[in-house]
């Protein structure tokens, strides 16, 4: 276990549907993350969160909301999502998101399938 | 924007044999890491390597860099069924925050 926990674990979900991911990690880190992982592409960084700070958006649709209520809890509130959107969401965290290249630790993901 | 890239994308080995990957990004970097995933699971960690280092060992692991050419390559040594994996390269950027961009992967099958 690398000490980063996600929940669920799966999910399926209607596109009307409103539902949140939960990361929680029991590390001690000061930096979380948000990705998501699609079949063929190559990992994409959602948010950053620095010090329960939004340091990064990286795009994300609005439909994508994040919260950060402290250093050791992420969320990630979904709502009238695309089939598009179905995808493995994987949440990590390292020690400082401040620094150059830090080595992130990942929790198990969640995946989401939008009907 | 930078991207490690990965090559092969696929590689099928048999147990015992050496599982070579390689990597190349486009831009500066602080340092470089590889990542191992599970089929449907999370990414673990496997080894950073600075940009003023050329090679680093971590027991059946290898690392090599040469930013030169901006690559790197990943070499398995005496391979097990259980290295089965995905594995990502991951670089960051000279003077920004925590960002780390994630290359496609290669997939190793290692056949027992």
């Amino acid at each position: 276990e690398t000490g980063v926990t996600q929940t669920p674990r799966h999910l399926v979900m209607g596109m009307t549907n409103k539902k949140s991911l939960k990361c929680e990690q029991h590390l001690g880190h000061n930096a979380m993350y948000w990705y998501k992982q699609s079949a063929k592409k190559p990992l994409e960084l959602m948010f950053v969160y620095n010090f329960k700070e939004q340091t990064e958006n990286n795009s994300v649709p609005s439909r994508f909301s994040p919260e950060c209520p402290n250093s050791s809890h992420l969320f990630l509130h979904l709502h009238t999502l695309q089939p598009e959107d179905s995808a493995l969401y994987l949440c990590a965290s390292s020690q400082d998101g401040l620094a150059g290249g830090d080595t992130q630790y990942f929790g198990p993901g969640t995946r989401l399938t939008v009907l | 924007s930078q991207q490690g890239e990965e090559d092969p994308q696929a590689l099928s080995i048999q147990e015992g044999e050496n599982a070579t990957m390689n990597c190349s990004y486009k831009t500066s970097i602080n340092n470089l890491q590889w990542y191992r995933q599970n089929s449907g699971r999370g990414l673990v960690h496997l080894i950073l390597i600075r940009s003023n280092e050329r090679e680093k060992h971590s027991g059946r692991l290898r690392v090599t860099l040469d930013t030169s050419k901006k690559s790197s390559s990943l070499l398995i040594t005496a391979s097990r069924a259980a290295d089965t994996a995905s594995y990502f390269c991951a670089t960051d950027a000279r003077g920004a925050t925590n960002k780390l961009i994630f290359g496609t992967g290669t997939l190793l099958a290692v056949q027992p």
